[in-house]
């Protein structure tokens, strides 16, 4: 079962642009986690943000954390038609030593040149 | 490139028929992790081992099973294939049995196709 549903589904915008996504959860976590995806192949580690952090930044990657809300965003900054790709979000399934993550579906970055 | 290695790239069988993925994790990393990824259901964790031993069971199917051998390589068995079973199969490797402190490091994937 997804715990992570990203908001929007696609998203299009031209080069240069910022892309921001959304990921609402709906359970208690350790942390969270963006991947990214390009089209059919493996999923790559963004950033990852524990439960007791706000905001965390990586080159034009910012994501931001609120445990409150059980939501989290993702901010792509002066984007490039290389960031073309399908996004989610991850959580950790809280519980005991069970390290697996909980996927979003994702979504789906078009960066037109 | 993310160190984990998956083989085969691609797979094409019949229904009914019994194929093992292989996955050989980042050198030092003791967890493994298989996912299913298909259009309908998305991203679905499926089994996790650490150290050879099962640790967590997700949305796996009882005709489908997992073993890590102690060279660390991990096979998953998919057997009596049906054609829902198509779909791409990542693994993915982590230092920790879980995954409070770490990001998992996923393979390129098998992709799977039952005719």
């Amino acid at each position: 079962s997804q715990q992570g549903e990203e908001d929007p589904q696609a998203l299009s915008i031209q080069e240069g642009e910022n892309a921001t996504m959304n990921c609402s959860y709906k359970t208690s976590i350790n942390n969270l986690q963006w991947y990214r995806q390009n089209s059919g192949r493996g999923l790559v580690h963004l950033i990852l943000i524990r439960s007791n952090e706000r905001e965390k930044h990586s080159g034009r990657l910012r994501v931001t954390l609120d445990t409150s809300k059980k939501s989290s965003s993702l901010l792509i900054t002066a984007s490039r038609a290389a960031d073309t790709a399908s996004y989610f979000c991850a959580t950790l399934n809280y519980g005991g030593s069970q390290g697996n993550l909980i996927f979003g579906k994702g979504t789906k970055l078009s960066v037109k040149p | 490139d993310s160190g984990v290695t998956q083989t085969p790239k691609h797979l094409i069988t019949a229904t009914g028929q019994r194929v093992t993925l292989r996955c050989s994790p980042r050198s030092g990393d003791l967890s493994v992790y298989w996912y299913q990824q298909s259009l309908d259901q998305g991203l679905q964790f499926l089994i996790q081992y650490y150290n050879g031993e099962e640790r967590a069971k997700g949305n796996i199917l009882e005709r489908f099973s997992a073993q890590q051998f102690p060279d660390l390589h991990s096979e998953l068995n998919l057997s009596s294939l049906e054609l829902g079973d198509s779909a791409l199969y990542f693994c993915a490797s982590s230092p920790s049995g879980g995954s409070y402190l770490y990001e998992q490091y996923f393979g390129p994937g098998t992709r799977l196709t039952v005719t």
